[in-house]
């Protein structure tokens, strides 16, 4: 079972579309990140969330951390294929060990 | 670049062999970890270190795995008598103390044992 639910797994959009992933738990996180995995190198870190409800912008992509810390949510706004890779959620329950969802996979066609 | 190395980037192997990876982490930071990461799959918590100490240890890490960070510096992962499972992409990454759940990761030691 996973910890954390990642949804969808799969996402393929043209440029310039707007999109919403998610990440579901039925557990409380002391906090939560959002990495970005090209294929073949290592998930390269994007954002931390640690308040319920914070929201954090990074350029072109929201994150927002759900009022009782158990999800979040990662919108790109005008998506460029520059974007495509996997997305990773991870959270940590105050234990020095994160963990990670399955990520959801995007492709950005040009 | 200080980030964190790793060492091979690809290894194969047949079944039966010893592989050893090795991972140096970004100088000031005193965790480890080591991920394992498979197709399609995030990656899964393998062991982690604070300095030279390992705390925990997943299921995962049969007894043909072993960790170790001798001076609190560089690790290693060895994994034993290979098996075709054991076929992934191993991951390590740091991170600094006052611990945010925030992890630096290498670029992977790809691992395929024919």
């Amino acid at each position: 079972t996973q910890l954390l639910e990642q949804s969808p797994q799969f996402l393929s959009i043209q440029e310039g579309e707007n999109l919403t992933v998610y990440c579901n738990s039925s557990s409380v996180f002391s906090s939560l990140q959002w990495y970005r995995q090209e294929p073949g190198e290592g998930p390269v870190l994007l954002v931390t969330v640690v308040t319920g409800g914070e929201v954090k912008k990074l350029k072109r992509l929201t994150f927002q951390f759900g009022d009782a810390r158990k999800d979040s949510s990662l919108h790109i706004t005008a998506a460029q294929p520059g974007d495509t890779g996997l997305y990773l959620c991870a959270g940590d329950r105050g234990g020095f060990k994160t963990i990670f969802g399955a990520g959801t996979r995007l492709f950005v066609k040009a | 670049d200080t980030g964190v190395s790793q060492d091979p980037r690809h290894k194969i192997t047949k079944r039966g062999q010893n592989v050893t990876f090795r991972c140096d982490p970004i100088s000031e930071h005193n965790r480890l970890y080591w991920y394992r990461q498979t197709l399609g799959q995030g990656p899964e918590f393998l062991t982690y270190f604070q300095n030279e100490a390992q705390l925990e240890k997943s299921r995962l890490l049969s007894d043909r795995f072993s960790a170790e960070r001798p001076k609190g510096s560089f690790s290693t992962l060895e994994i034993q008598r290979t098996e075709q499972g054991d076929s992934a992409m191993y991951l390590c990454a740091s991170s600094p103390g006052g611990f945010t759940g925030e992890l630096f990761f290498g670029e992977g030691s790809r691992l395929t044992v024919l």
